[in-house]
């Protein structure tokens, strides 16, 4: 099993680019996560799926920021237009049950640079 | 709202000591707890997960513990070693949701 493969590893991008995040989840997992990471504030919920259907959003900081999940391996978080405060390490993670079993298995993260 | 909080931001120990991590969390209807280890560069990746209806549970090298009365949770490591250096969250399970807590960086002095 890959695990979470999450694309691309590191992004640099200027403000006010449009920025486009990958995740595929573990096969057979019906969860999907992501969040975000920041010194400041740790690891912030953006969004969650579950059988490819958004379920909470409430993380999502603001309307530049949007997320889909087309099918069961594959999803993207969009941030359109970006901002310097957007940098972050941004995770997605996949979890069967919601987690409800050995919890969520992280990707190793997209580091997003805004200049 | 559910909150998981660390009483210790950093930790510094000597190899070969034990080394135990603390975690308060805030939703007495968690049922299901998790110790995740966050090497740098990399996604946080599961230790050792305890249910409510255990106080101990035991792995390799950790022993996570369960105090519901006070609601808290421990990790403890023994004999640490320089590969366990990273930061440990713990996390809370609420309904389909893991809360995380804001971290303890673990530093392990060879």
């Amino acid at each position: 099993d890959a695990g979470v493969i999450q694309s691309p590893r590191h992004e640099v991008t200027e403000m006010g680019q449009e920025v486009t995040l990958r995740c595929k989840p573990i096969s057979g997992h019906d969860y999907l996560f992501w969040y975000r990471q920041t010194m400041m504030r740790g690891l912030e919920l953006l969004i969650y799926f579950n059988n490819n259907v958004p379920i909470d959003d409430s993380g999502m900081p603001e309307d530049r920021f949007s997320a889909k999940m087309p099918n069961a391996s594959f999803s993207t978080l969009k941030i359109q237009p970006s901002e310097p405060r957007d940098s972050a390490v941004y995770f997605c993670a996949s979890g069967s049950r919601g987690g409800a079993n050995y919890g969520y298995t992280f990707g190793s993260g997209t580091r997003l640079t805004v200049v | 709202g559910e909150s998981v909080g660390l009483h210790l931001p950093t930790l510094s120990v000597q190899e070969g000591d034990n080394s135990i991590i603390n975690c308060a969390y805030s939703n007495s209807a968690s049922d299901y707890f998790i110790w995740y280890k966050q090497e740098s560069g990399k996604g946080p990746q599961f230790i050792i997960d305890i249910r409510s209806n255990m106080d101990k549970r035991q792995g390799q090298r950790v022993t996570v513990l369960l105090n519901k009365t006070v609601k808290h949770l421990s990790l403890q490591i023994a004999a640490t070693q320089p590969g366990d250096s990273a930061v440990y969250f713990c996390a809370e399970n609420t309904g389909n949701q893991f809360y995380f807590g804001t971290g303890t960086s673990l530093t392990v002095i060879p």
